[in-house]
């Protein structure tokens, strides 16, 4: 079974500052079947990328997905107030996986 | 637009059943896989189960396979989690989640399942 590894747990940056975050897959994974979600306090998920790449609709473009080997990043290019929250990896493979989610919060 | 509403959550004693819903409405309900996703308090999210665009074929967490059933009834664009024998462990929010190829496009706002004696 593939496990996602999520870094840093908690990233504390300002607004306008560049975010960049880690899923790292125990296996070789395909890229199709990798996604990232933003999860806000009270709310549920929203998907903001799937084939590790592909933004979903409505999805600003400063957010960016891209991958390294079985490394997964996500980026987002300048920060906004309403970008700080809980971001999670999630992998399609025998089942549904989840990474253990990156709290992202205002420096 | 694409809506998801949750019901049928709330307070059941350790072993006991409850069976929840989802009515979907601004797609086609019938062409889409429905799965269920939960989370705990304060944890991340877990994967349930997921339900064919036709309920053909169903797939489970190997933590829940035997103890919980999902179905559609397409008539009633609707998706259903039976949870039998219930746990404490199982108290979370239950999301109802639409299938979006290998990922989850769009999420109820969730139900709350507390498992308390």
């Amino acid at each position: 079974e593939i496990v996602l590894t999520q870094s840093p747990g908690t990233l504390s940056l300002s607004p306008g500052e560049r975010a960049t975050l880690s899923c790292r897959a125990s296996q070789s994974v395909s890229s199709s079947y990798l996604g990232w979600y933003l999860q806000k306090p009270g709310q549920a998920p929203r998907l903001l990328i799937y084939g590790a790449s592909s933004r979903a609709t409505g999805i600003p473009d400063r957010f960016s997905g891209s991958e390294s080997g079985t490394d997964f990043i996500l980026t987002i290019s300048r920060l906004q107030p309403e970008d700080f929250a809980v971001y999670y990896c999630q992998y399609y493979g025998r089942s549904y996986t989840f990474g253990q989610g990156t709290k992202l919060q205002i420096k | 637009q694409v809506h998801l509403v949750e019901s049928g959550g709330g307070v059941v004693q350790p072993g006991r059943s409850l069976r929840l819903s989802c009515i979907a409405s601004g797609f086609t309900f019938s062409d889409y896989g429905m799965h269920w996703v939960r989370q705990a308090p304060g944890k991340g999210l877990e994967w349930m189960a997921v339900v064919s665009y036709d309920g053909s074929n169903t797939y489970y967490s190997d933590s829940v396979k035997g103890r919980f059933t999902i179905s559609r009834d397409n008539s009633k664009t609707t998706v259903y989690l039976q949870l039998n024998s219930l746990r404490e462990a199982d108290t979370a929010t239950y999301y109802c989640v639409r299938g979006g190829g290998y990922s989850f496009d769009f999420w109820g706002q969730g139900t709350l399942v507390t498992v308390s004696s």
